[in-house]
């Protein structure tokens, strides 16, 4: 199975901060990475998808970048509504596999 | 708009069995693979299974296979997880996801609620 190393487990930033939470996985996934938000009691939500494309309606705060094992989600400028868990996921082979999960707090 | 809505959690002693059900509404759902995702209490997703568009496929998680079986009614809009031979260790909230892809894994885009099961004497 291909694991996928989010870092860091958790984080505290402030509104206004810059934010970055990187991904690596176990081997060469090429581009074949989505990025989702969960905030605390609702479902999974898609930010991201295939490294760097923001899914429609996902404000331009969010980015994504990086290839083949090594990837970085960043939020440009935190604000309050994005305080959630971020998970990083892989769709090269099977079984899909999701990062361990950043809890982002302010 | 799309809603996935699942059915089905609840307390079950070790051994048992449970039928989850997920029905989607406001887009073609004959045309999408369809996800189960799990879970646990206070920890992170764990992909459990994947149906194609039109059934042909279906991919299990090690740990479940032989114990867990996805199926779809397309008549009914309805996808399943039929879960055998329950452990604790199967303990979570069970989301449906449908992927963009009819065929293939490519990014769940839609999320149910989850429904929570808990397996425990």
């Amino acid at each position: 199975d291909i694991q996928m190393t989010q870092s860091p487990s958790s984080l505290s930033a402030s509104v206004g901060d810059r934010v970055t939470i990187t991904c690596q996985a176990s081997q060469d996934i090429i581009n074949y990475l989505n990025w989702y938000q969960q905030k605390p009691g609702k479902a999974p939500k898609l930010l991201i998808y295939d490294v760097s494309n923001l899914e429609a309606g996902v404000p331009s705060r969010f980015s994504g970048s990086g290839f083949g094992t090594d990837f970085t989600f960043t939020i440009s400028s935190l604000q309050p509504e994005d305080i959630a868990t971020y998970y990083c996921q892989h769709y090269d082979i099977f079984p899909i596999t999701f990062g361990q999960g950043t809890r982002l707090e302010i | 708009q799309v809603q996935l809505v699942e059915s089905g959690g609840g307390v079950v002693q070790p051994g048992r069995s449970l039928r989850l059900s997920c029905v989607a509404s406001g887009f073609i759902f004959s045309e999408y693979a369809m996800h189960w995702v799990r879970q646990a209490p206070g920890k992170g997703l764990e992909w459990v299974a994947v149906i194609w568009y039109d059934g042909s496929n279906k991919y299990y998680l090690d740990s479940v296979k032989g114990r867990f079986a996805i199926s779809r009614d397309n008549s009914k809009n309805t996808l399943f997880l039929q879960m055998n031979n329950l452990r604790a260790d199967d303990t979570a909230v069970y989301y449906c996801a449908r992927d963009v892809a009819a065929g293939g894994i490519l990014r769940l885009d839609q999320w149910g609620q989850g429904t929570l099961v808990t397996v425990s004497s």
